[in-house]
């Protein structure tokens, strides 16, 4: 158990509509990471935020949005969803920065996304 | 721009053996770490070794270790007497420490089957 949670763990959903994936890091972690992995694209970092500020982007679409809340949780939301967006999606959370850049990111079970 | 390749398409040990995952990477940070994480058919994602890019000794956790040839780009992941367990997708990873590079890039994966 890596310390960081995920729900929904399994989300089932139509076509054009939106979803709200939720996300706990570890505690004393500041950093949130969000990743898409499919079969045929692998796995995408999409964003990352830091004690509530958006740090990073990636490949991430329009129609996706995420924020960090003040207790450091976050949320991704998905909307107007294409049978594309069917993928694992990952929530990683690393501590703040230690000494030698060292901060491996630790993994939530993922939220398997399908979308019909 | 950060790149990992991981060329192997499956690989398959004979159970107490050891086994090399390769794994190369491009990037133009001087300062960059590297992690090798396992997905087992569970789906989670469970980090096992970093190796930062000064450092001047290998990686060891444990039953794995990291082969860090700097000059020529390559990390890769050393698992010593495999068991049946280690059976699983392994992924190599990479992150600069500045700006866009900061997050993580992952490789396509490699599958390791551990046969009894």
């Amino acid at each position: 158990d890596s310390g960081v949670t995920q729900t929904p763990k399994h989300l089932i959903t139509a076509t054009g509509q939106r979803v709200t994936l939720r996300c706990s890091p570890r505690s004393g972690d500041l950093s949130v990471y969000w990743y898409q992995q499919s079969l045929d694209q692998g796995l995408q970092f999409l964003i990352q935020y830091y004690n509530g500020e958006e740090r990073a982007k990636g490949n991430i679409l329009e129609r996706f949005s995420a924020q960090q809340f003040p207790d450091l949780h976050s949320e991704l939301n998905l909307s107007s969803l294409e049978l594309g967006d069917s993928a694992l999606y990952f929530c990683a959370s690393s501590a703040p920065g230690l000494a030698g850049g060292r901060d491996e990111q630790f993994f939530g079970p993922g939220t398997r996304l399908t979308v019909l | 721009a950060q790149k990992i390749t991981q060329t192997q398409p499956g690989m398959f040990v004979q159970e107490k053996e050891a086994v090399t995952l390769d794994c190369t990477y491009d990037t133009s940070d001087p300062s960059y770490g590297l992690f090798w994480y396992k997905q087992p058919s569970s789906g989670e994602m469970i980090f096992l070794i970093y190796q930062g890019s000064y450092d001047q000794q290998n990686a060891t956790e444990g039953r794995y270790s990291l082969n860090f040839q700097k000059a020529r780009k390559s990390a890769n992941l050393v698992i010593s007497a495999s068991q049946l367990g280690d059976s699983a997708m392994y992924f190599c990873a990479m992150r600069g420490y500045t700006g866009a590079n900061s997050k993580l890039t992952f490789g396509k994966g490699i599958t390791l089957s551990v046969r009894p």
